[in-house]
């Protein structure tokens, strides 16, 4: 079956640095994953719509210049928060589909976000 | 705009107990919808995939279905053991493949 590899698992970083996610899919290509956001206790909320070879759609309330989305490749995209923040602590984590959707959608494992 | 909810928000039975876990939404033009299940701090599995043109699904212990025109989707469980505790979502899939995910449903099962 489809999967997706997502690296890292857990990050640590200082207030101020930024950090980079990747998302992988391993088995087969992907023109749009998506990223989404889980703050604790709460449901995933979808961030930004990554489009191979051009650039995301963000949803409302995301901040495009905080939240950067590379799609370079069809098995490659990855989210950098920029200056992060406490307030950035979150758990991400992305989704890809073989096809269209259909056969839905296969998410990663997800990247634990700290900021100290 | 689709909002999805679960009820309930959290849930805790004996081992053994059928449990019936509800999702709805407000929407009814959906793609599919697919149930995961979510343990603590890690990432979403997968459990069934309904298409729209589906009315339910199974596998092994779990069965899904889907009423679009009531906005309605239900996990049952069979049978529950400890090993099923986890947080269960449901997502809603629209025509634009967005996932727009329910609030979720915390199961707690006693040994």
């Amino acid at each position: 079956g489809a999967v997706v590899s997502q690296h890292p698992s857990r990050v640590i970083c200082k207030s101020g640095t930024s950090v980079k996610i990747e998302c992988r899919s391993l088995d087969f290509q992907a023109t749009t994953m998506f990223w989404y956001r889980q703050f604790p206790k709460q449901s995933l909320m979808l961030m930004a719509t990554s489009n191979e070879g051009s650039k995301a759609t963000y949803e409302q309330g995301v901040e495009k210049d905080k939240f950067l989305i590379n799609h370079a490749s069809l098995t490659l995209s990855t989210l950098t928060v920029t200056s992060a923040h406490p307030e950035d602590s979150s758990f991400y984590i992305c989704s890809a589909s073989r096809g269209q959707g259909e056969d839905g959608y296969t998410f990663g494992s997800g990247t634990r976000l700290t900021v100290v | 705009k689709q909002e999805v909810t679960q009820i309930p928000a959290a849930l805790s039975v004996p081992e053994g107990e059928n449990l019936v876990l509800n999702c709805s939404f407000t929407d009814s033009a959906i793609y599919n919808l697919q149930w995961f299940r979510q343990d603590p701090g890690k990432g979403l599995t997968s459990l069934l995939l309904i298409q729209s043109s589906q009315r339910e699904q199974t596998s092994g212990r779990l069965n899904a279905s889907l009423d679009k025109s009531s906005g309605r989707s239900t996990l049952y469980i069979a049978a529950s053991q400890p090993g099923d505790s986890a947080t269960y979502l449901c997502a809603v899939i629209s025509g634009t493949y967005k996932y727009i995910f329910g609030t979720g449903t915390r199961l707690k099962v006693l040994a």
